[in-house]
């Protein structure tokens, strides 16, 4: 089993639809990333969380520390958004856990017209 | 401020051959994070630098290997390519390393032919 799943790994919308991406994983965290990546291979961080949650225009990205579970939510999606969005975590090690993220596998989203 | 640049975007390179792919970070940043995207494998952790040091090392062979300067620009170096090594190498940045944003560069495409 992997240490980071998200659901789905495909997703369909019509513009102006509300998504949901969601990211459980099976370790202790400092911190948990979504990241998004178009075409082309470069990725842009989106959000960094630890507790709570953050907004950031139209996405919202939340997480439950307890239940080992974060969601990744955009309202009034548009066709530009259109792309794959990927969960990483950090994992808790002290020193020497230093910046390595491990990934999930990334949930491509479609927005269509 | 200047984003992470990796040089070069994209290469070709025969079996058997080394390669040498480049990092440079955002400024004032001094840990650089390195990582392959394979469509079997997803995201995986090569190794990280932090002060020049190796902080932390993924699970690849020690054909995989890097360095960082004293300007924290990293370099990574793969000999003896194998086919296997085609992929799509990401470096990111971050200020210190555990808990702050990781900011990523466009990525390296190697082809192994």
């Amino acid at each position: 089993k992997n240490e980071v799943e998200q659901s789905p790994q495909n997703l369909t919308a019509q513009e102006g639809e509300f998504i949901t991406i969601n990211c459980s994983y099976s370790v202790g965290i400092s911190a948990l990333h979504w990241l998004q990546q178009h075409p082309g291979g470069g990725i842009v961080s989106l959000f960094m969380l630890s507790s709570g949650k953050k907004k950031h225009g139209r996405l919202i990205a939340t997480i439950n520390i307890q239940e080992k579970h974060s969601s990744l939510h955009i309202t009034a999606s548009h066709p530009r958004d259109s792309a794959v969005y990927i969960c990483a975590v950090r994992s808790l090690g002290g020193e020497t856990s230093g910046s390595r993220l491990t990934f999930g596998e990334g949930t491509q989203l479609t927005v269509n017209p | 401020k200047a984003g992470v640049t990796q040089t070069p975007r994209y290469l070709i390179k025969t079996r058997g051959q080394q390669v040498t792919l480049s990092c440079s970070p955002i400024s004032g940043h001094r840990s650089v994070s390195w990582y392959q995207q394979t469509p079997g494998q997803g995201l995986q952790f090569l190794f990280e630098y932090f002060s020049e040091t190796q902080r932390n090392k993924g699970n690849f062979p020690g054909r995989f290997s890097g360095r960082q300067f004293s300007n924290s620009r990293s370099e990574m170096n793969v000999s003896t390519l194998e086919l296997g090594d085609s992929a799509l190498y990401l470096c990111a940045s971050s200020f210190e390393g555990q808990n702050t944003e990781a900011f990523f560069g466009q990525g390296t495409r190697l082809t192994v032919v």
